[in-house]
């Protein structure tokens, strides 16, 4: 399964914004046929989808983030990007990248390995 | 949000059992469920997808069934790598949303 990367700081100041980019080496995040999610795991917790792009720009989140969420794209780095503000300890997490698709049953068939974020003055 | 219950939420088998996990969905979502498999500090793997096809180079002992609202993992003969946590996604409606997790541990 091919593999996506995260990255961004491990270490938020609450209320601060939390900012992750996901690169996609293996191909291309433009294709029509893709989504790109970002889905978070708190330590011991289960999984919880945060929301998704696709390459024509179109998104949808998770009302549980009630609006202090969003993802963008950069399709010339071929990578995307979470913003999660006004962030509280219950935002830490470990934060995965995901894709899923039209080719392959539009369920998350590629993610990264995870990076954990750590809210914390 | 469409609800995802998974149960057990955790079991203790032996090597060589078969081990069923079940989720049901609060409303109907076709076939549209995975199931993945988690390690302690890896990523998720997709193990099924539509309900019940098998992810390429996922082992055959792993098998999927059900539609509309209940749907099962089964493993069958049990391998000690097969000891992880187990969860369903729900891609039907938005908010995407997983079951709780089955942790199988070893009796």
């Amino acid at each position: 399964q091919v593999q996506l990367q995260e990255s961004g700081p491990g270490l938020v100041k609450p209320s601060q914004t939390l900012s992750l980019t996901c690169i996609f080496p293996g191909g291309s995040i433009s294709s029509a046929s893709d989504c790109w999610s970002w889905i978070r795991q708190p330590a011991g917790k289960g999984l919880e989808w945060i929301g998704q792009i696709q390459a024509s720009g179109s998104t949808n989140y998770n009302p549980s983030l009630r609006g202090r969420v969003a993802i963008s794209m950069d399709t010339s780095k071929n990578q995307f990007s979470l913003n999660l503000n006004s962030v509280t300890d219950a935002d830490t997490a470990v934060y995965y990248c995901a894709r899923r698709g039209a080719n392959s049953g539009w369920s998350f068939d590629s993610w990264g390995q995870g990076t954990l974020v750590t809210v914390s003055s | 949000d469409i609800q995802m219950t998974q149960s057990p939420s955790s079991l203790s088998a032996s090597v060589g059992d078969t081990v069923t996990i079940t989720c049901r969905a609060s409303q109907g979502i076709k076939n549209n469920l995975a199931w993945y498999q988690q390690k302690p500090g890896k990523a998720p793997k997709r193990l099924i997808y539509s309900a019940s096809s098998l992810q390429s180079g996922v082992p055959s002992r792993f098998s999927g069934s059900g539609s509309g609202t209940e749907f099962t993992l089964t493993i069958s003969s049990l391998q000690p790598e097969d000891f992880a946590t187990y969860y369903c996604l729900q891609h039907d409606a938005y908010p995407l949303t997983f079951g709780g997790g089955t942790k199988v541990e070893i009796k």
